[in-house]
């Protein structure tokens, strides 16, 4: 069964550092999207994308944040210069269509030391 | 303002019976609605969509969709030891499509 894949699975850096999270979409998805996730806290949209431009984007998603799709299968999430505050779960999650079930990768664990 | 709302739990269920999940949404035209489960630590799982209103049963699941009342449930039939699990409600708002969650409420299935 196709799924979302997600790498790194945990990612520790030094606050001010950039860090590139990866996820590779299900193939025949149109549709790809970041959300983080705060320990204890609920899943936040991040940003969406489609046909290679930024569909929506949070109040959360500011000028340190980039997404980008380099090639025909990957979809990564580039935080600049990385703070505190950016530790949390980042989950990539892709649909067919913009109204139908978005299905997520497993995540990428980031630690802001 | 864009809402989804689930009283956040913990909802204990003995093992067996069933287990009924409510969330209400704050969008009239939202066509699409889901319901998945967390884990701690892993990601959302979908385990339920509905676009129309009534039920959408699948194995022991079924959800139930309410537009006139902007409510949606699950029910869990037979629970087990394993659902216990936060329980997500997501609905696709129709002026962006972007997906609005719930903050989930946690089921606890006690054996």
């Amino acid at each position: 069964e196709p799924e979302v894949t997600q790498t790194p699975s945990h990612q520790v850096t030094q606050m001010g550092q950039e860090v590139i999270l990866r996820c590779v979409p299900i193939s025949n998805h149109l549709y790809f999207y970041w959300y983080r996730q705060i320990l204890g806290q609920k899943v936040e949209f991040l940003v969406s994308f489609y046909n290679n431009e930024i569909s929506e984007k949070s109040e959360i998603f500011d000028d340190q944040f980039s997404v980008e799709r380099p090639d025909g299968s990957n979809f990564t999430l580039k935080i600049r210069s990385t703070k505190l505050e950016d530790s949390a779960m980042y989950f990539c999650a892709s649909s067919e269509e913009s109204y139908n079930e978005q299905f997520f990768g497993p995540g990428t664990r980031l630690t802001v030391l | 303002q864009k809402e989804v709302e689930q009283n956040s739990g913990p909802l204990s269920v003995p093992e067996g019976a069933i287990a009924s999940l409510n969330c209400t949404y704050s969008d009239r035209v939202s066509q699409s609605f889901f319901w998945y489960r967390q884990y701690s630590g892993k990601s959302p799982e979908l385990i339920m969509s509905i676009y129309s209103n009534g039920d959408k049963e699948d194995g022991r699941f079924t959800a139930q969709l309410n537009k006139a009342s902007q409510y949606v449930s699950l029910l869990i039939r037979d629970s087990q030891p394993s659902d216990s699990a936060t329980y997500l409600c997501a609905s696709v708002w129709s002026s962006n499509y972007q997906l609005i969650w719930g903050a989930g409420t946690k089921l606890i299935i006690k054996p």
